[in-house]
């Protein structure tokens, strides 16, 4: 059962354009949500993170807006660079002991120079 | 400089044999867990341990086992049990009660 449902599946962008990915949620019980971005034979590395108190998150480049009357949260790069070039996980986390993450399937952006 | 180190980055096993993947941190986190990574798909939790000698299992943690006899090492091994073992595998990090915060490199498997 996939819990965190990301779209779209592939992304290409110009360089200087918005790149604009989203994830919708069903569990209720979250109250965590971070993006990772991957590159090609790394690791995912944290983004940034956003909380259901807040609608919007900002830093620098890149903007969390979630909406929590709907269940979703996307993140938006602004002026994106081909150095933005990755695949793109969103994540949730719901409050316990072990404060573990639902991924999301990746979106893969590629930002033509 | 702090971080998760993974090893090897690329193993190569037969079918039926057992292998360990090695993970250590240096970051001083009670936290670690152990990902599997399928292309098209995102990170499904194999096994968590929130502090030493003590270990969860994940969502996908059958033909998988784990131990934790220290803060800094959580080993992963894939037993012949495994039905479809080549993946790429990532270990992570955090301190206790906090979502995984730092990620390795990985190690890539490939059972043939």
């Amino acid at each position: 059962q996939q819990q965190v449902k990301q779209s779209p599946q592939s992304l290409i962008v110009q360089k200087g354009g918005i790149s604009i990915i989203n994830c919708a949620y069903e569990n209720t019980a979250f109250d965590y949500f971070p993006w990772y971005q991957q590159f090609p034979g790394k690791g995912p590395a944290l983004l940034i993170a956003i909380r259901p108190d807040v609608s919007e998150k900002k830093e620098g480049r890149f903007t969390i807006s979630f909406n929590k009357s709907a269940k979703q949260f996307s993140l938006h790069i602004m002026d994106s660079q081909p150095g933005d070039s990755a695949t793109y996980f969103c994540a949730a986390s719901k409050p316990g002991s072990a404060r573990q993450l639902t991924f999301g399937s990746g979106t893969q952006l590629t930002v033509l120079p | 400089d702090g971080g998760i180190t993974q090893s090897p980055k690329y193993l190569f096993r037969k079918e039926g044999q057992n292998v360990t993947l090695s993970c250590e941190q240096n970051l001083n986190h009670d936290a670690m867990y152990w990902y599997r990574q399928d292309p098209g798909q995102g990170l499904r939790l194999i096994y968590y341990s929130q502090i030493v000698n003590d270990f969860q299992k994940g969502d996908i943690a059958e033909g998988y086992s784990v131990s934790r006899e220290k803060k800094e090492s959580f080993p992963l091994t894939v037993t012949s049990a495994q039905k479809n073992p080549t993946a790429f595998y990532l270990c992570a990090s955090s301190l206790r009660g906090r979502p995984p915060l730092h990620f390795g490199n990985g190690t890539r498997l490939t059972v043939t």
